[in-house]
């Protein structure tokens, strides 16, 4: 299994301003994504970080809004840029060992972001 | 695009009562079911899933699931709950029709609380 962490686990920023979540993980990892946790409101994949290339995004999420880096298999970072106060939520990072769609998926801890 | 659903928002239950949480997706292609646990102040991490074979599946700490292809459901169960599963439980899909690969589509989660 894959241990993962982030930093930081959480802050509270004023509108506009921009903030960097990074995610660690303690193996190597296929695959790496990012999600969104509003109050009260399930999961939602922001986009998958590619090593090397540009992240895929999903509906909604723009490079411009979320850039992701992800410079080699073990880590990456998330930007929330130019905030306001919608945009307070949980962002967790996950990782997947492989493609295989049956194989785990493993989340860390969360950076809980308060934008005021 | 896949979508989950989680029937219950907040359970409470005493110990040693029953558990079942529902959960049902839309999409009937090929899938894989997961049901997550988070208990306070931890990671997302994985209670059982089910891919293939014996539609009744057995994770950890009792817990199990039964995949009912026909009724699109994929329902928790314990027969005996203590005051340790207080948690909150998010079920997901893996799969179904123009999904990224990997990507997983959660519910909104089920707040379990068990009282001593």
């Amino acid at each position: 299994s894959a241990v993962i962490s982030q930093k930081p686990s959480r802050d509270i920023c004023q509108r506009g301003t921009s903030l960097t979540i990074q995610c660690q993980v303690d193996s190597q990892v296929t695959m790496m994504f990012w999600y969104r946790q509003q109050p009260g409101q399930s999961l939602t994949l922001i986009a998958t970080a590619n090593q090397g290339s540009e992240a895929t995004y999903e509906s909604g999420f723009v490079i411009d809004k979320f850039p992701i880096s992800r410079p080699n298999l073990t880590f990456s970072t998330l930007t929330v840029s130019n905030m306001s106060p919608e945009d307070s939520s949980i962002y967790l990072c996950s990782g997947k060992d492989s493609t295989i769609s049956t194989d785990t998926q493993y989340f860390g801890p969360g950076t809980r972001l308060t934008v005021l | 695009a896949q979508s989950v659903s989680q029937h219950n928002h907040h359970v409470i239950l005493s110990e040693a009562a029953s558990l079942e949480l529902g959960c049902n997706y839309s999409y009937g292609g090929t899938v894989n079911l997961f049901w997550y646990v988070q208990y306070p102040g931890q990671h997302l991490q994985l209670l059982l899933k089910y891919f293939s074979g014996d539609p009744l599946v057995k994770g950890i700490k009792g817990f199990e699931a039964e995949f009912i292809k026909s009724k699109f459901s994929f329902n928790l169960r314990k027969p005996s709950v203590q005051w340790s599963d207080t948690a909150e439980y998010f079920c997901a899909v893996n799969g179904g029709r123009g999904s990224t690969l990997g990507r997983l589509y959660f519910g909104r989660g089920t707040q379990l609380t068990v009282w001593p």
